[in-house]
C-alpha cells in the first residue's frame, strides 16, 4: 500500500511563494508518476500538473508559468511551488500517485492553501 | 481548451438504478479520452472507481460500472445504496503537445 501526506499548506497573502509537499510512503517503489490536483472551496477538482518517472513534467495551460512542480526521488517527495498566488488559488492541494499507466490510484487526504490579505 | 461537462445533479432511489454521463466541447467521446470515474464524499479525498472506459480497481463495488453512450463516457449504478450518495467527477485525457488531463465539473448524486 502508498499512503500520501501532503503538507505546506496555510495562509498566504496574494503575490506571495508558498511551496507544499507531498511524500510518500509504503511500496514507494512502485510509484512511477505523482500528480497535484485541487479542489476550491465547495468546488470542482481541477487538475494542476504531473511528474512522471523519467522527469517529464504537465502542466494545466492555466497555471502554467506560476506553479513549478518538481520531484525528489530519493526522499520520495513531491513538491509543488507556487508564485505570485492569487485569491482563486485557495483550495485543498491533493496529492496522488500510481505505479503503472493508469492514473490517480493512491490519494493524500489534501492541504489547504488560503489566499487572503 | 475542451470543457468536459456532467449532470450538475441527478438523484436515484435505494436499489434504483441511474446513469451519469461525461461529455467533451471537442466532439464525441471515445475510449481514446480515457474515460476515469471518481467519487467524493464530503470531508473526503476523491476515490478512482474507473479507469480507460471500463475497468474497475479492486475497491470498486460491482454496482458500478463504465461505458461509452451516445458519444459520451457514462458511469451506470445498479442497486443504488445510501452510501453512494457522493459528487461523481470524470476525468477525460487530451492527446497533443502537450498532453492534458480534465475534470468535469461534478454531479452530485442523492439517493433518495
Amino acid at each position: 500500500e502508498v499512503r500520501l501526506v501532503e503538507s505546506g499548506g496555510g495562509l498566504v497573502q496574494p503575490g506571495a511563494s508558498l511551496r507544499v509537499s507531498c511524500t510518500a510512503s509504503g511500496f514507494t517503489a512502485r510509484i512511477n508518476s505523482m500528480s497535484w490536483v485541487r479542489q476550491a472551496p465547495g468546488k470542482g477538482l481541477e487538475w494542476v500538473s504531473v511528474v512522471h518517472s523519467r522527469g517529464d513534467t504537465l502542466y494545466a495551460d492555466s497555471l502554467k508559468g506560476r506553479f513549478t512542480v518538481s520531484r525528489d526521488f530519493s526522499t520520495n517527495t513531491l513538491y509543488l511551488q507556487m508564485h505570485s498566488v492569487r485569491v482563486d488559488d485557495t483550495a485543498v492541494y491533493y496529492c496522488s500517485a500510481w505505479s503503472d499507466s493508469h492514473w490517480f490510484v493512491h490519494w493524500g487526504q489534501g492541504t489547504l492553501v488560503s489566499v487572503s490579505s | 481548451q475542451a470543457v468536459v461537462t456532467q449532470e450538475p445533479s441527478l438523484t436515484v432511489s435505494p436499489g434504483g438504478t441511474v446513469t451519469l454521463t461525461c461529455g467533451s466541447s471537442t466532439g464525441p467521446v471515445t475510449t481514446t479520452h480515457y474515460p476515469y470515474w471518481f467519487q467524493q464524499k464530503p470531508g473526503q479525498a476523491p476515490r478512482t472507481l474507473i479507469y480507460d472506459t471500463n475497468n474497475k480497481h479492486s475497491w470498486t463495488p460491482a454496482r458500478f460500472s463504465g461505458s461509452l453512450l451516445g458519444g459520451k463516457a457514462a458511469l451506470t449504478l445498479s442497486g443504488a445504496q445510501p452510501d453512494d450518495e457522493a459528487d461523481y467527477y470524470c476525468l477525460l485525457s487530451y492527446s497533443g503537445d502537450p498532453m492534458y488531463v480534465l475534470f468535469g465539473g461534478g454531479t452530485k448524486l442523492t439517493v433518495l
